[in-house]
C-alpha cells in the first residue's frame, strides 16, 4: 500500500518550454501533496505544499508563477515548470501523505529528472 | 529557523558491523521522527519513524529518539553491502505547517564486503 506514482520519470526539453510532471497517489487519497527539488549530492529542498482544491503553498524563494502547482483531486497533483532554463535541471520529487495523524509519513514518487538544454 | 543536523559522512563500517547515524534537531516541539534511505539516483524510502522517547526496533533497524537532547539515531546491526546508501533524518514540525518534513542532508552510508 501507500504507492506514489510519478510522469514522466525522465524529460529533456529545450530552454524555454513548459514541462508538466504529475503525482498519483494510486492507492490511497492523499489530503496533502509536497513537492521537492534535489540537486546532485544535495538534500530535498520543499518547494510547495499542495492540498487538494486549494491554493498551494510555496516556500520563501520559489517563484509561484514559475512552479505552476494544481492539485485537482485526492489522488493527483502537477507541477509545471514553465518557461524552463537550465538551471531549473534537477529531480524532482514529489511526496504525499494519507492521513492527519502524528505518525504518518510521507510517501515519495520515484521521482522526475528533468534536464534543460 | 527549523533545523536538522546530520553528519554527512561519508561512513564506512565493514559488512556485519554496526552503523551508528545521528541526528539533531532545533524545534524543541518537533512531534515525530523519520528515517529515510536514498539510493543513489532514486527518490526516498521510509526505514522508520518514533514518536515516543526510548527505542524503536524493526529487524535490523533501531530508533532511538531522546527528546530532552534533541536526538534522534538509526542504528543498523548485521550491515550489508546493500545497506550502502544515503540516510536521510526527517522532523515534523509541531505547529503551523506541522505536515511538513525537515530534511537533514543526509548521511552517506558505505559498508565494506
Amino acid at each position: 500500500g501507500a504507492v506514489v506514482s510519478q510522469h514522466p520519470s525522465w524529460v529533456i526539453c529545450k530552454s524555454g518550454t513548459s514541462v508538466k510532471i504529475e503525482c498519483r497517489s494510486l492507492d490511497f487519497q492523499a489530503t496533502t501533496m509536497f513537492w521537492y527539488r534535489q540537486f546532485p549530492k544535495q538534500s530535498l529542498m520543499l518547494m510547495a505544499t499542495s492540498n487538494e482544491g486549494s491554493k498551494a503553498t510555496y516556500e520563501q524563494g520559489v517563484e509561484k508563477d514559475k512552479f505552476l502547482i494544481n492539485h485537482a483531486s485526492l489522488t493527483l497533483s502537477t507541477l509545471t515548470v514553465t518557461s524552463a532554463h537550465p538551471e531549473d535541471s534537477s529531480f524532482y520529487i514529489c511526496s504525499a501523505i494519507p492521513g492527519r495523524e502524528l505518525w504518518e509519513t510521507q510517501y515519495f514518487g520515484p521521482g522526475t529528472r528533468l534536464l534543460v538544454l | 529557523q527549523k533545523e536538522v543536523e546530520q553528519n554527512s559522512g561519508p561512513l564506512s563500517v565493514p559488512e556485519g558491523a554496526i552503523a551508528s547515524l545521528n541526528c539533531t534537531y532545533s524545534d524543541r516541539g518537533s512531534q515525530s521522527f523519520f528515517w529515510y534511505r536514498q539510493y543513489s539516483g532514486k527518490s526516498p524510502e521510509l526505514i522508520m519513524f518514533i514518536y515516543s522517547n526510548g527505542d524503536k526496533e524493526d529487524g535490523r533497524f533501531t530508533a532511538q529518539l531522546n527528546k530532552a537532547s534533541q536526538y534522534v539515531s538509526l542504528l543498523i546491526r548485521d550491515s550489508q553491502p546493500s545497506d550502502s546508501a544515503t540516510y536521510l533524518c526527517a522532523v515534523k514540525g509541531s505547529s503551523g505547517s506541522a505536515r511538513q518534513l525537515t530534511f537533514g542532508s543526509g548521511t552517506q552510508l558505505t559498508v565494506l564486503p
